[in-house]
């Protein structure tokens, strides 16, 4: 049972262009969510998260919005550098359950020149 | 250097076969964590552990056990290793923030594969 769901195994984007990944969740408890970044021989590493009370967070390029109603959130990147092409996962997190993260399937990002 | 560190980053063995990950990581860090990532699942917990005396299962720990040696060690043991068990395996640290989730930093991975 995938409760955290990327649909989009891969996106390609050219550089400048806004990137979209997209992230679709079950579990009603969710309340947290993040978004790690992963580049080929390394581990994830953090980018942005976002708390249930809000429904947007900016960090510079990238920006995380969460709609609860549909249970989605989504990050996006403007403009896309192609220093960003990797994987990304987005992640959730129940409260209660402090540090226990749910991650999603990943999206492939390649920015095209 | 790293803070977060593996050993071994690459590992064959065949079935049957004990094997044992190690994590370490300098960033004095009370909460680690294994995951496990396969291809099209995304990155699973198997073990967390909030401090040395402190250890839980995650979703995924048949198969495996581990031991928190410090603070600073986590180890991943599969004790008879089966061929579901390649994967590329995660250590990960954290400290608690007051957010309801903490950022976890994660380590470079062990690509095990089981024969």
């Amino acid at each position: 049972d995938q409760q955290v769901k990327q649909n989009s195994p891969s996106l390609s984007v050219q550089e400048g262009r806004i990137s979209i990944l997209n992230c679709d969740y079950t579990n009603s408890m969710f309340d947290y969510f993040l978004w790690y970044k992963k580049y080929p021989a390394e581990g994830p590493t953090f980018l942005i998260s976002i708390s249930s009370i809000k429904d947007k967070n900016e960090d510079g390029r990238f920006t995380v919005f969460l709609n609860k109603s549909a249970k989605h959130l989504s990050l996006h990147i403007v403009p896309s550098q192609p220093g960003d092409s990797a994987v990304y996962f987005c992640a959730a997190s129940a409260g209660g359950t402090a540090s226990k993260l749910t991650f999603g399937t990943g999206t492939r990002l390649q920015v095209t020149l | 250097d790293a803070d977060v560190t593996q050993t071994p980053r690459n590992r064959i063995t065949k079935t049957g076969k004990r094997i044992m990950l190690e994590c370490s990581q300098t960033k004095g860090h009370d909460r680690m964590y294994w995951y496990r990532q396969d291809p099209g699942l995304g990155l699973r917990l198997i073990y967390y552990s909030f401090d040395v005396k402190d250890i839980n299962k995650g979703e995924i720990s048949d198969g495996y056990s581990v031991s928190r040696q410090a603070q600073a060690k986590f180890s991943l043991s599969l004790e008879s290793a089966i061929p579901n068990q390649t994967a590329l395996y995660f250590c990960a640290t954290s400290e608690p923030t007051g957010k309801v989730a903490d950022t976890q930093y994660f380590g470079p991975g062990t690509r095990l594969t089981v024969l």
